[in-house]
């Protein structure tokens, strides 16, 4: 296992239109993080796992926003209804509580567009 | 809250000079503090770390040293190369948590020959 692995790694969509994204962490890593990035920023917290359960949600992520990790393995992040102010870049880490001051891995990041 | 202001770039620096990117940060407790470099087209990768205060991180020749008396945590590296170029982000951790990280809005470095 290499890294984090995200997937696809680029969305075009029309707005409207719903979208689902997939972030496999490192292997026997049980913390997941999934973050946004708009262009000239840096990357904002939207949601926190601990194997299965979400224990942390930004007050970025509305209601449109759903993430999941059913099996405390790969995490899904499901948008609805997308808006043109939802294009961003949507990265996933990961980090092992064994792991020192919880160093977060990165994936390389879902660019999502939407027109 | 927490939160961490960089120095606006872009930097543009000929090979072989010296880089500083500033880092201030807010936060309550002892937070730990990371420096992470993202290149063109790839994700984010952690380049170097300081969990406590007069902590030096250090890797691949940057360093930033954990000043708590000024907040701070300045990137520095003595000789850069056209490798270098990238975005550079510092960021902040809850000290005990795995909590999220707070980042800097990035700078960005651009070395020439």
């Amino acid at each position: 296992d290499t890294g984090v692995s995200q997937d696809p790694r680029h969305k075009i969509t029309k707005r409207g239109q719903n979208v689902t994204f997939r972030c496999d962490p490192i292997s026997e890593h049980n913390r997941l993080y999934w973050y946004r990035q708009t262009l000239g920023q840096g990357p904002e917290f939207l949601t926190y796992f601990q194997n299965e359960a979400q224990l942390e949600k930004s007050r970025l992520l509305s209601d449109r926003f759903s993430a999941e990790r059913p099996k405390g393995s790969f995490s899904t992040l499901e948008i609805q209804r997308t808006e043109q102010g939802d294009s961003a870049m949507y990265l996933c880490a990961s980090s092992s509580p064994r792991g020192p001051q919880n160093i977060q891995y990165f994936g390389a990041g879902t660019r999502l567009s939407v027109l | 809250g927490n939160s961490v202001t960089q120095m606006e770039g872009p930097v543009t620096l000929s090979e072989e000079a010296f880089l500083t990117i500033n880092c201030t940060y807010t936060a309550t407790g002892y937070p730990s503090l990371f420096w992470y470099v993202q290149y063109p087209g790839e994700g984010l990768q952690l380049l170097l770390k300081a969990t406590k205060a007069d902590d030096k991180g250090s890797n691949k020749g940057f360093e930033a040293t954990y000043r708590k008396e000024t907040t701070s945590f300045h990137l520095e590296k003595g000789s850069v190369q056209v490798s270098d170029s990238a975005v550079y982000f510092c960021a902040l951790c809850p000290t005990g948590t795995a909590s999220k990280l707070t980042f800097g809005t990035g700078t960005r470095l651009q070395v020439t020959l």
